[in-house]
């Protein structure tokens, strides 16, 4: 079945420093990739959809200058928490749509602390 | 755009009895619904899903119904078990704009 690959599943940064988040699709070309942000014991929220090839489109209060999505290829998107503060610490999430007939993949989640 | 309304926040069942969830969602053009279990820190696994053309479907405990006049759909468990406990999150999509439910957390008491 499709599987999405995300790296790292933890990471412990410093504030004001970067971290990037890595998705990839293992067994089918992901041309859109979804990021998810989720708080403790709440839902999925999205923050953008990133496109192979063309901008990422971001939700509405979503700050594009912060979380930095790239998609430079069909297997590969990243999003990178640039200048990270403690209130970014959060379970980051990617899913793709890898066909009609398959729910979305989500990758296993990147959980980000900022201390 | 889309909103997605779950319910129960929380629900808790005594072992072999059924559960059911139920979310409500606004845009009619929506037209694929999956139904998500996540167990605590991992990622989301799809258990079943269901498209606008269908009213209902079953794979064995788990079942999901559609009214597509009211909008709304439904998650079904029927003889839980303790392995069942985790948080369940409905979805709605149309295309590739797919909206989460707020999660229920369901725990099945042995």
């Amino acid at each position: 079945g499709a599987v999405v690959s995300q790296h790292p599943s933890r990471v412990i940064c410093k504030s004001g420093t970067s971290v990037k988040i890595e998705c990839r699709s293992l067994d089918f070309q992901a041309t859109t990739m979804f990021w998810y942000r989720q708080f403790p014991k709440q839902s999925l929220m999205l923050m953008a959809t990133s496109n192979e090839g063309s901008k990422a489109t971001y939700e509405q209060g979503v700050e594009k200058d912060k979380f930095l999505i790239n998609h430079a290829s069909l297997t590969l998107s990243t999003l990178t928490v640039t200048s990270a503060h403690p209130e970014d610490s959060s379970f980051y999430i990617c899913s793709a749509p890898p066909g009609q007939n398959y729910g979305y993949t989500f990758g296993s989640g990147t959980r980000l602390t900022v201390v | 755009g889309e909103n997605v309304e779950q319910h129960p926040s929380t629900l808790s069942v005594q072992e072999g009895d059924s559960a059911v969830i139920k979310c409500t969602y606004s845009d009619s053009a929506s037209n694929y619904f999956p139904w998500y279990k996540q167990e605590l820190g991992k990622r989301p696994q799809l258990i079943i899903d269901i498209r606008s053309n269908v009213g209902e479907k079953k794979d064995q405990r788990i079942a999901v119904t559609l009214n597509k006049t009211a909008k709304h759909f439904s998650l079904h468990i029927t003889e839980t078990q303790p392995e069942d406990s985790a948080v369940y999150f409905c979805a709605a999509s149309k295309g590739n704009d797919m909206r989460f439910g707020a999660g229920t957390r369901l725990t099945v008491k042995p």
